[in-house]
């Protein structure tokens, strides 16, 4: 199976921060990577689609970017409520993986 | 509304079956692929299985190949995840999500169900 290698696993940054995350798969899956968020307490949210779409109704200061083997989520100017675990999912082929996760917290 | 809802969680005794439900509405739930996922407590979100829209194919992660079976019911949107051989490896919350591809891709989870393995 293609592995996915997510990271940070955690991190910390001041209000209006660049922040980025990246997973690394093991294989080539062209853009079959998504993004999720998930704040404590609450059901995941995908955040962008086919590496680079973000979802209608995400602030504008989310991007994905990446192809290949190498993918980012970007947040361009950290807010308060992007506090939350991210998450990164490929989905070339089954079975799907999940990354590990990195945890931001405002500073 | 699109909506989906988990229900069937409880407690099991390890080695124990459950069959986890999903009840789909406010979309044509024929025409999605399904999706269940899992977070166990303080871990992050595993993919579990997927099956096709019209219920024929169906794949599944490693971890719960052999032990896991899923299901549905387009005539009444209905999901099922038939659960076995639990372990309390398996106890986490179970979701499912909707995938129709493109921006209906994993768009909408349920508020899952929690399934404790525990003797």
């Amino acid at each position: 199976d293609i592995q996915v290698t997510q990271s940070p696993s955690a991190m910390s940054a001041s209000v209006g921060d660049r922040v980025t995350i990246t997973c690394r798969a093991s294989q080539n899956i062209n853009n079959y990577l998504s993004w999720f968020q998930q704040k404590p307490g609450q059901v995941p949210k995908r955040l962008i689609y086919a590496s680079s779409n973000l979802r209608s109704g995400v602030p504008s200061r989310f991007s994905g970017s990446g192809s290949g083997t190498e993918f980012t989520l970007t947040i361009s100017s950290l807010q308060p409520e992007d506090s939350a675990t991210y998450f990164c999912l490929r989905h070339n082929a089954y079975p799907w993986t999940f990354g590990q996760g990195t945890e931001v917290e405002i500073k | 509304e699109v909506q989906l809802v988990e229900f069937g969680g409880g407690l099991v005794q390890p080695g124990g079956s459950l069959r986890l439900s999903c009840a789909a509405s406010g979309f044509t739930f024929q025409a999605y692929a399904m999706h269940w996922l899992r977070q166990g407590p303080g871990k992050g979100l595993e993919w579990l299985s997927a099956i096709s829209s019209d219920g024929i194919r169906t794949y599944y992660a490693d971890s719960v190949k052999g032990r896991f079976a899923s299901s549905r019911d387009n005539s009444k949107n209905m999901l099922f995840l038939q659960m076995g051989s639990l372990t309390p490896e398996d106890m986490a919350v179970y979701y499912c999500a909707r995938d129709l591809g493109g921006s209906e891709f994993l768009d909408y989870w349920g508020q899952g169900t929690l399934v404790t393995v525990s003797s």
